[in-house]
């Protein structure tokens, strides 16, 4: 089945430091790919989405980039800040499944 | 527009027991879908919903079901709790034909 495989965490950086998240699927069809973060005792926030090939997501100052040739999704951002410490999930939706299949989630810790 | 709520958001039972969570999707929302995260097998779809019918299920045993009623609103329930049932059941919600799903804040299942 599909699968989706995220760079093993945790990560520390300090604040303003250049972050990448490496995610990579597996699908038999061409999924839509997200990434969601999750704040301490919270439920999952949307960051952004890409539903085709080159398309790029980007909210808050993250990116992603839709790579079919490479089956990847990396998330990044320039310059991260204390209030970005999170666990980042990346995620794709199996065509119409209404089911999204999730990453081992990455835990960002970011040093003032 | 409010968001997916779920209730209640923390939950103490003992084995045996069994157990209803509500979801109330995003007004205008249709599909509602269930996830259960626990530290150990990360994010897993339990099932989705879409106009009272059961689309599609998730690899958990019968002990879990669920149901959705005609204003959307869906309930999971959880037969003969075991231990390992302890998690955080997330709902999420989408609209028709949209693949994005839109989480609550979730419900903390302790099983003791």
């Amino acid at each position: 089945g599909d699968s989706v495989t995220q760079m093993e965490g945790p990560v520390t950086l300090s604040e303003e430091a250049f972050l990448t998240i490496n995610c990579t699927y597996t699908a038999t069809g061409y999924p839509s790919l997200f990434w969601y973060v999750q704040y301490p005792g919270e439920g999952l926030q949307l960051l952004l989405k890409a539903t085709k090939a080159d398309d790029k997501g980007s909210n808050k100052g993250f990116e992603a980039t839709y790579r079919k040739e490479t089956t990847s999704f990396h998330l990044e951002k320039g310059s991260v800040q204390v209030s970005d410490s999170a666990v980042y999930f990346c995620a794709l939706s199996e065509r119409g499944a209404q089911k999204l299949v999730f990453g081992q989630g990455t835990r960002l810790t970011i040093n003032p | 527009k409010a968001g997916v709520t779920q209730t209640p958001r923390y939950l103490i039972k003992t084995r045996g027991q069994q157990v209803t969570l509500s979801c109330s999707p995003i007004s205008g929302h249709r599909s509602v879908s269930w996830y259960q995260q626990t530290p150990g097998q990360g994010l897993q779809f339990l099932f989705e919903y879409f106009s009272e019918t059961q689309r599609n299920k998730g690899n958990f045993p019968g002990r879990f079901s669920g149901r959705q009623f005609s204003n959307s609103r869906s309930e999971m329930n959880v037969s003969t709790l075991e231990l390992g049932d302890s998690a955080l059941y997330l709902c999420a919600s989408s609209l028709t034909g949209e693949e994005t799903q839109y989480f609550g804040p979730g419900t903390r299942l302790l099983v003791l």
